[in-house]
């Protein structure tokens, strides 16, 4: 069966710090990778979205960047944090038969 | 270019009320709609997935509609509960390439099932 591990549940860093939050695939191969931000009380905003090894698409000009290193493998890293990436990080995952997008279960940034 | 619209942001009902939430698009092309809820800290879970070609899913009480014409689709909750308290999402999905991945999401509908 497909499964999306997400990690760390949450995270507290100060300004400046870098950050690298992984999200592993089980269970399909080639699935396109989804980073979404959700901001406390409003919708989901594309990151990034990668729909192969090595291939990243990016919607948001930022300080935010992602790697694919692996098929099943997306990383969303920073070399240094500000206060305004504070939010709820999710990663996702276009899978099954029906190609239905599959959530993790979220990262909980705080920048202080 | 595609726009979700989820209407009322916030909508709250005794237990046991059916009810409807509304999810329109701006443009009828699409490849699917998903149906998303959200628990407050959670990721966001799966509940119904419609086709294009499709008219409506079910699932237990959960019944999912979509009219690419008039470029609505609609969640229908029979016999709500409390633990039915959830935001719901709706997510178009586009076909071929290009920005935001394909895939357009609403901002959401917040539903609190007061017991």
């Amino acid at each position: 069966s497909q499964t999306i591990h997400q990690w760390p549940a949450t995270l507290v860093q100060p300004v400046g710090s870098p950050l690298s939050l992984e999200c592993t695939v089980e269970g399909t191969s080639n699935p396109n990778l989804y980073w979404y931000r959700q901001a406390a009380g409003r919708g989901l905003q594309l990151l990034f979205y990668s729909v192969g090894i090595g291939q990243i698409s990016s919607e948001v000009p930022q300080n935010l960047s992602a790697s694919r290193p692996q098929d099943r493998q997306f990383i969303l890293s920073s070399k240094k944090l500000l206060l305004s990436d504070s939010g709820f990080y999710l990663c996702a995952y276009l899978g099954g038969s029906n190609e239905k997008l599959f959530f993790g279960s979220g990262t909980q940034l705080s920048v202080l | 270019k595609q726009e979700v619209t989820q209407i009322p942001a916030a909508l709250s009902v005794p237990e046991g009320e059916n009810l409807v939430l509304n999810c329109s698009f701006t443009d009828s092309a699409i490849y699917n709609l998903q149906w998303f809820r959200q628990d407050p800290g959670k990721g966001l879970t799966s509940l119904l997935l419609i086709q294009s070609s499709q008219r409506e899913q079910t699932s237990g009480r959960l019944n999912a509609s979509l009219d690419k014409s008039s470029g609505r689709s609609t969640l229908y909750i029979a016999a709500s509960q409390p633990g039915d308290s959830a935001t719901y999402l709706c997510a178009v999905r586009l076909f071929g390439g290009g920005s935001q991945g394909n895939l357009i999401f609403g901002k959401g509908t917040k539903l609190s099932v007061k017991p």
